[in-house]
């Protein structure tokens, strides 16, 4: 069992849509919880880091964290064909700092 | 956030040949990482790199393959040793800034090709 999963994608949205991208973790201790976008050929950008259960929004995007689920969810309202990326899931693990990745969602968004 | 200076930003090199990355930031750092970042995949941490001592290498790297130093807050290298094609990759450096907050920022990265 891979330690943070993600689904693949491509995620296909239509321009204006909303993007729902989920991500589980298997480290219960985890403590810390990040959405990375990439862009091909660019090093990964921190978008969203959340830490508490609940909503946490910022601009078009809002993280959804539960623990006891073990689930952490990435929206991306009025999607815009900029927000064609791929998405990373990363965990802070309970013990160490290290983040642990998840394989990433592509999303496609069409004009 | 902090500027994080990864260079060369590419390179293509010989097999048996090494490469060594750098990775140098204007910000006080409390962690800096290296990751590999291989074609269509995502990350892969190579190592911890730790001030003025020994790298915390992840099961699957070796000291003598992936050797990295870190002799400040603010500056690391990894060397990748003795290159085969299997090692062309993309390869990041990683920093966790001082301060409240734990997030993590990435360089530019290196795009090595092994010919």
């Amino acid at each position: 069992q891979k330690e943070v999963e993600q689904n693949s994608g491509p995620l296909s949205v239509p321009e204006g849509a909303i993007a729902s991208l989920n991500c589980t973790y298997s480290d219960r201790g985890s403590q810390s919880f990040f959405w990375y976008r990439q862009y091909s050929g660019k090093s990964p950008e921190l978008i969203m880091s959340i830490y508490s259960n609940g909503d946490k929004e910022d601009g078009r995007f809002t993280a959804q964290l539960n623990k006891a689920s073990q689930y952490v969810s990435l929206l991306i309202r009025d999607s815009q064909p900029s927000d064609s990326a791929t998405y990373l899931c990363a965990v802070r693990q309970a013990a160490g700092n290290k983040l642990t990745f998840g394989g990433g969602t592509r999303v496609l968004v069409k004009p | 956030s902090a500027v994080i200076s990864q260079k060369p930003s590419r390179d293509i090199c010989q097999r048996g040949t090494s490469l060594t990355i750098q990775c140098q930031v204007d910000s006080q750092v409390t962690m800096m990482f290296w990751y590999r970042q291989q074609p269509g995949q995502s990350l892969t941490l190579i190592a911890t790199a730790n001030q003025g001592s020994e790298a915390t290498y992840e099961s699957g790297f070796v000291i003598d393959k992936f050797p990295i130093s870190r002799p400040n807050l603010t500056f690391s290298t990894l060397t990748v040793s003795n290159m085969s094609p299997e090692d062309s990759s993309i390869y990041l450096c990683s920093v966790v800034l001082a301060g409240p907050n734990t997030e993590a920022f990435f360089g530019q990265g290196t795009r090595l090709t092994v010919v």
